[in-house]
This record gives C-alpha cells, sequence and structure tokens, in this order.
C-alpha cells in the first residue's frame, strides 16, 4: 500500500528563518511526486511535480528536490504570508490516477 | 481562465437528507478527481471520471455515493441518506490529460450534516 508520511506536523519560524519540511514516501513504482500549498477554507494550490530522483524545482522562496525515499521543501527566509499547511502527495504508476497525500505540515512564519 | 468551480461552497444537510455537489473543471480538461477532506485528516481519493465514464471509483463508499460527470454539465457527487460522519470538505481537481501531471484543485464545498 502506497505511504506519503510528512513531518514535523507543525514546525514555527521566525520571519527570514530558513527550514525544510520532510515528506517520506513507500509507493510501488513513482510516477510523480507533488507538492500542494493550503491555506484555511481554501482547496490545495499546485506547487511542483517531481518526477524522478535528483530533480530540484524552484518557486520564489520556495524548491523542492527529490530522492528515492523522500522529498524536501526548503523555505528560504519565510514570509507570514508563507504561512499555510504543505501538502505532499504521490501518485504510484499502478494506480491511475490518484494521488495519495500526506497529513501535511502547518507552517507558522511570525513577522 | 477560470480555475475549478465548485458549488455550493457551504451546504447543510440533515440526517436523512441528499447532497448534491458540482465541480466544472477547467476550461479544456476532461479529467475530474474527487477527494474527501475529513476533519483533522489528510486528503482522500474517491473516484476519478472522464466525460461519461467513471475510469476508478475504488475510494468511493460502496452504498450511498455516485458520482457523474455527463457529457455536457458539471460533474455530480451524490450522497444520499447522509450520515454525520459524512460532514467533510470535499474537493475536485481537474487535469486536461490522462498523465494527470498538473491537477488542479477548486476551493471546496464543506458539507455539515446536522
Amino acid at each position: 500500500e502506497d505511504q506519503v508520511t510528512q513531518s514535523p506536523e507543525a514546525l514555527r519560524l521566525q520571519e527570514g528563518e530558513s527550514s525544510s519540511l520532510n515528506c517520506s514516501y513507500t509507493v510501488s513504482g513513482l510516477r510523480g511526486l507533488f507538492w500542494y500549498r493550503q491555506d484555511p477554507g481554501k482547496g490545495p494550490e499546485f506547487l511542483f511535480t517531481l518526477y524522478s530522483a535528483g530533480e530540484e524545482k524552484e518557486k520564489e522562496r520556495l524548491k523542492a528536490t527529490l530522492t528515492k525515499k523522500e522529498s524536501f521543501l526548503h523555505i528560504t527566509a519565510p514570509k507570514p504570508e508563507d504561512s499555510a499547511t504543505y501538502l505532499c502527495a504521490v501518485q504510484a504508476a499502478a494506480a491511475g490516477n490518484m494521488l495519495t497525500f500526506g497529513g501535511g505540515t502547518r507552517l507558522m512564519v511570525k513577522p | 481562465n477560470a480555475g475549478v468551480m465548485q458549488n455550493p461552497r457551504h451546504l447543510v444537510r440533515r440526517r436523512g437528507q441528499e447532497a448534491r455537489l458540482r465541480c466544472s473543471p477547467m476550461k479544456g480538461h476532461s479529467h475530474v478527481y474527487w477527494y474527501r477532506q475529513l476533519p483533522e485528516e489528510g486528503l482522500k481519493f474517491m473516484v476519478y471520471l472522464q466525460k461519461e465514464n467513471i475510469i476508478d471509483e475504488s475510494g468511493m463508499p460502496k452504498e450511498r455515493f455516485s458520482a457523474e460527470f455527463p457529457k455536457e454539465g458539471p460533474s455530480i457527487l451524490r450522497i444520499q441518506q447522509v450520515v454525520r460522519g459524512d460532514s467533510a470538505a470535499y474537493f475536485c481537481a481537474s487535469s486536461p490529460r490522462w498523465e494527470n501531471t498538473e491537477a488542479f484543485f477548486g476551493q471546496g464545498t464543506r458539507l455539515t450534516v446536522v
């Protein structure tokens, strides 16, 4: 069974304090690993898709990396507006198009 | 280019009533996915549809739940005889192709069963 575990569950940072969020996964044949941002009361907002180990993608203060067992979302010099829940999901080659989500990391950035 | 549109945003139903949730995919997208987010839990896949076809309903409860995506009009997730445990946020996502490299989500429908 495909599994996704995100850590930590919650993370408090001061503005400007860089950190990383972890997403560990077990999947039978990874087709893609997805990162989303979700604000309270809103739907998930697509950030990145990573396809193979060693791949990296960046968007503003966010950088996502992928290994064979985990993915990291690095946040450089975060701002209060980066506060949100970050979701990781995997798509298995044998599972059609469904995404298996982790529980998310709730990030709070204080000014 | 409008995003994925879901309505209603909030829906209150009494136990035993029916709930109908609607989802209009992004323009040009013919693949629709429904997910459920229970309080304090992660998003769980329910069903994957293309126009007039259910492709994968492995995450759908066997009873009371059904989904359709007709040739014309939005995708509908229907919950019959709702119970308190059905209270959740229901999200729809769409993608333009089978590979689903970028699935875009709507704002969700928050169902409350009283």
